[in-house]
């Protein structure tokens, strides 16, 4: 597709179970972000690749939370163990790199809820 | 630490009169700034863009100013229109790679 294309778009998780979220970037985009958006607020940073590279993680709030993207291409991010205070929803981002724009392109996100 | 700030979290307009988005900063160190539109169950979408070497920049209905000394830049619609009914968030980026930091958002409401 021609956006970013995000997987699944809405998860119900049972508190301490694991999920994985994934994340199509748009062909060729070097960069892409994972960011939480809680009800109410604005996106938050959470890590950032550079193709494979995962060159900044500084905004993981725990342990419980890794993403990967091995091939430089798609990404996933997991969140093991889930809590109540995971429920969010989790964007991923792409773009180019900063010398070709500064334009961000969003998915539509994934709307997890942990009960 | 907010450093972006939207201390409105909704506006009204009625269609065809202007609508004025702000939007405050802390960090002098922002060289690039961002409105993104958001509707209900949907990701952000990128609107208009502004870097700190301008203090204006127009595309269309949409004109996003910089008042760098204030740290203060707003988005102007005009005419407003009820499709432009969203919540609107400021972005902004300091240097090196896109890491966006975003405001908290003001639901835009145009009346017909």
């Amino acid at each position: 597709g021609a956006g970013v294309s995000q997987s699944p778009r809405y998860k119900v998780a049972k508190r301490g179970q694991d999920v994985a979220l994934r994340c199509d970037p748009i062909s060729g985009h070097v960069s892409l972000f994972w960011y939480q958006q809680a009800l109410g607020q604005g996106p938050e940073f959470l890590t950032y690749f550079q193709n494979e590279a995962q060159l900044d993680k500084s905004g993981l709030p725990s342990d419980r939370f890794f993403a990967e993207r091995p091939e430089g291409s798609v990404s996933t991010l997991k969140i093991q163990r889930t809590q109540q205070e995971d429920s969010a929803v989790y964007l991923c981002a792409s773009s180019l790199p900063r010398d070709s724009g500064n334009t961000i392109y969003f998915g539509e996100g994934s709307w997890l809820t942990v009960v | 630490d907010q450093q972006v700030k939207q201390n409105s979290p909704s506006l009204s307009v009625q269609e065809g009169r202007i609508s004025i988005l702000n939007c405050d900063y802390t960090n002098s160190m922002f060289d690039y700034f961002l409105w993104y539109k958001k509707y209900p169950a949907e990701g952000p979408t990128f609107l208009i863009s502004i870097s700190s070497i301008k203090d204006k920049n127009e595309d269309g209905r949409f004109t996003v100013f910089l008042n760098k000394s204030a740290k203060h830049l707003s988005l102007h619609i005009v005419p407003s229109q009820p499709g432009d009914s969203a919540v609107y968030f400021c972005a902004a980026i300091r240097g090196g790679y896109q890491k966006v930091t975003f405001g908290t958002g003001t639901k835009l409401q145009v009346i017909p």
